[in-house]
């Protein structure tokens, strides 16, 4: 079955690159994501990425895919406090329902 | 437009009493979902629906049951509650890839429901 994993807790400083990171199990996924939790709020998706493509950069945000050994990164340049959050990753399949697996988190803390 | 809302946020409840979340989204999206937060656990999928009137289990469906009697609200129904349900509880919807064009199968999710149970 589909199994996707994080580390659960990563301190950086502020100005810093932040590089969170994820393995997923399932070879057939077409869609990784990335969802951030700010305090005491619901998920929201933040980027996205399509399983044919390597990279794909918004803003501040990088995400490198490596279909080769299922791993998953998010880098955040120049971190901010405001980015402190909780983020998750997940994968989909495309066609009718399929459902989304959620990683089990990583909680980002900026340290001014 | 409101998006996602949950209602309530916090309740606490005895062993064995009942209750009912709502969930209602306004963007007219077929599918719902429900699931349930726990530290270090992740998100996991209680119950979903892909349209009014269907429903089907997820991952942990024990303990809880759901209605979708009209598109834009979908329930969660705890009959008996127990405290291994102590859980902070999301509601997602999305629209279906029927729709067409670019589906990317993003989830919109509600504030959440803090859930104590003693």
């Amino acid at each position: 079955g589909e199994d996707v994993e994080q580390s659960l807790f990563l301190s950086v400083r502020e100005g810093d690159s932040s590089v969170i990171n994820c393995t997923y199990t399932d070879s057939s996924s077409t869609y990784l994501y990335w969802y951030k939790q700010e305090p005491g709020a619901g998920l929201q998706l933040l980027t996205y990425i399509f399983s044919n493509m390597d990279m794909k950069q918004d803003q501040r945000l990088t995400v490198l895919l490596n279909k080769k050994d299922k791993h998953l990164s998010l880098r955040i340049a120049d971190t901010q406090t405001g980015d402190s959050a909780i983020y998750f990753c997940a994968e989909s399949m495309t066609g009718g329902y399929q459902k989304v697996t959620f990683g089990t988190g990583t909680k980002l803390q900026v340290i001014p | 437009n409101a998006g996602v809302t949950q209602t309530p946020k916090f309740r606490v409840l005895k062993t064995g009493q009942s209750m009912t979340l709502l969930c209602a989204q306004d963007m007219n999206h077929e599918y719902m979902y429900w699931y349930r937060q726990d530290p270090g656990m992740g998100l996991r999928l209680i119950h979903y629906s892909v349209g009014e009137g269907t429903t089907a289990k997820g991952e942990v469906p024990d303990g809880y049951n759901v209605s979708r009697l009209k598109k834009q609200n979908f329930l969660l129904g705890l009959e008996s509650a127990a405290p291994s349900q102590t859980s902070v509880y999301f509601c997602a919807s999305s629209y279906s890839p029927e729709r067409g064009g670019t589906f990317r199968n993003e989830q919109f999710f509600g504030p959440g429901t803090r859930l104590t149970v003693l």
